[in-house]
């Protein structure tokens, strides 16, 4: 049984426009989470994380929100732009161990 | 480059067949990790190693083992692939003393036919 789910398969995005991307998780025992971007053919690449002590974190054009009560995190990305295309996964963890979700791939359109 | 190399990059096997991959990290990581990516099913964690001289089951082991050779290295094997291994396979490394973020290699695409 998946611990983390992204619920949304795909999200088509105008460029300039905000990507807003969902996550939602069953073990309340994660303290930390995290969001990796995957490129076809490369492995993912680490993009922003947040502890549970905080309800945001910013890092340039990506924000990502934890609301600890609800289990959900969301990751804004404003401006969205062409290189933003990609596959994101969302990740959490309670020790050293990622659990991640399905995915979510974006496409910014011109 | 520093980071973390798979090889090889693809491979096709027939069922029955064995084999090895192979996964290398130069930044002097504790931890590593070999994950399948399925359609739908994100990543999955088959085995993990948490320091030298030690591995443990991930969510999805069955049909597979590993060694941890040395800090550097952790190898996946397949005994008798079967079809429902056709997967792309990413070795990952870490340190907790770095925080908890993952470095992975690039993968490796496997079809077992």
């Amino acid at each position: 049984d998946q611990q983390v789910k992204q619920n949304s398969p795909s999200l088509s995005v105008q460029e300039g426009r905000i990507s807003i991307l969902n996550c939602d998780y069953t073990n309340s025992m994660f303290d930390y989470f995290l969001w990796y971007k995957k490129y076809p053919a490369e492995g993912p690449t680490f993009l922003i994380s947040i502890s549970s002590i905080k309800d945001k974190n910013e890092d340039g054009r990506f924000t990502v929100f934890l609301n600890k009560s609800a289990k959900h995190l969301s990751l804004h990305i404003v401006p969205s732009q062409p290189g933003d295309s990609a596959v994101y996964f969302c990740a959490a963890t309670d020790d050293y161990k990622l659990s991640f979700g399905a995915g979510t791939t974006v496409t910014v359109r011109a | 480059n520093a980071g973390v190399t798979q090889t090889p990059k693809f491979q096709v096997l027939k069922t029955g067949q064995s084999m090895t991959l192979q996964c290398a990290q130069d930044m002097n990581h504790n931890s590593m990790y070999w994950y399948r990516q399925d359609p739908g099913m994100g990543l999955r964690l088959i085995y993990y190693s948490a320091s030298e001289g030690t591995t443990d089951k991930g969510e999805v082991p069955n049909g597979y083992n590993v060694s941890r050779l040395n800090k550097r290295e952790f190898s996946l094997r397949l005994e008798s692939a079967a079809p429902s291994q056709t997967s792309v396979y990413f070795c990952a490394s870490s340190d907790r003393g770095q925080g908890y973020g993952y470095t992975f290699g690039s993968g490796t695409r496997l079809t077992v036919v």
